[in-house]
């Protein structure tokens, strides 16, 4: 399967605690997005890198967030001390350089967090 | 704030109809669009992208684009129960990151 892997799939922890997800974008695909998605609501954006480099993070990403793709191809978010509404399903999607067909982003699987 | 609206549903259409699935968005320069569909527990799966005014057609999809109205739709013709999920519009901003709308779900009843 050459599509976007996501790593856990589900992800139980306690309020406080940390957690670190992965995400393996597809082959050749420089840009790599993470987003959250909550209950009866359309994904939102976290934050994307294009290779290496974080060009953009929302607002939502708070200081618990951190994002990295240190060589350029897979990707993790960490979120330090947890808090109930960080419970989510995290989605990663990823896309390939060039002109339009650039703008199409493919998602993985997701990992799925619940916060206790 | 820039926003894409759809309409929660549920659209109810009996299998063999034609669903029709509406998104307005507000930002006036978004060039690209897209439709995802999502399985209830699964992620979005991208079905169509429209990039110019107009209609495009893959298989028993079309989509629709009026630029001037701000207006993107779905059209799913000879619909099927596996068709029944949630349609996600999306819309890339000035930059990379996909704004969504928080979709419309779709039931085919048998």
């Amino acid at each position: 399967d050459t599509g976007v892997s996501q790593d856990p799939r589900h992800k139980i922890t306690k309020r406080g605690q940390n957690v670190t997800f992965r995400c393996d974008p597809i082959s050749e695909h420089n840009r790599l997005y993470w987003y959250r998605q909550t209950l009866g609501q359309g994904p939102e954006f976290l934050t994307y890198f294009q290779n290496e480099a974080q060009l953009e993070k929302s607002r939502l990403l708070s200081d618990r967030f951190s994002a990295e793709r240190p060589k350029g191809s897979f990707s993790t978010l960490e979120i330090q001390r947890t808090e109930q509404g960080d419970s989510a399903m995290y989605l990663c999607a990823s896309s390939a350089p060039g002109t339009r067909s650039g703008d199409e982003q493919f998602f993985g699987p997701g990992t799925r967090l619940t916060v206790l | 704030q820039k926003e894409v609206e759809q309409n929660s549903g549920p659209l109810s259409v009996p299998e063999g109809a034609i669903a029709s699935l509406n998104c307005t968005y507000s930002d006036r320069v978004s060039q690209s669009f897209f439709w995802y569909r999502q399985y209830s527990g699964k992620s979005p799966e991208l079905i169509m992208s429209i990039y110019s005014n107009g209609d495009k057609e893959d298989g028993r999809f079309t989509a629709q684009l009026n630029k001037a109205s701000q207006y993107v739709s779905l059209l799913i013709r000879d619909s099927q129960p596996s068709d029944s999920a949630t349609y996600l519009c999306a819309v890339k901003d000035s930059s990379y990151k996909l704004i969504f709308g928080s979709g419309t779900r779709l039931l085919v009843r048998p």
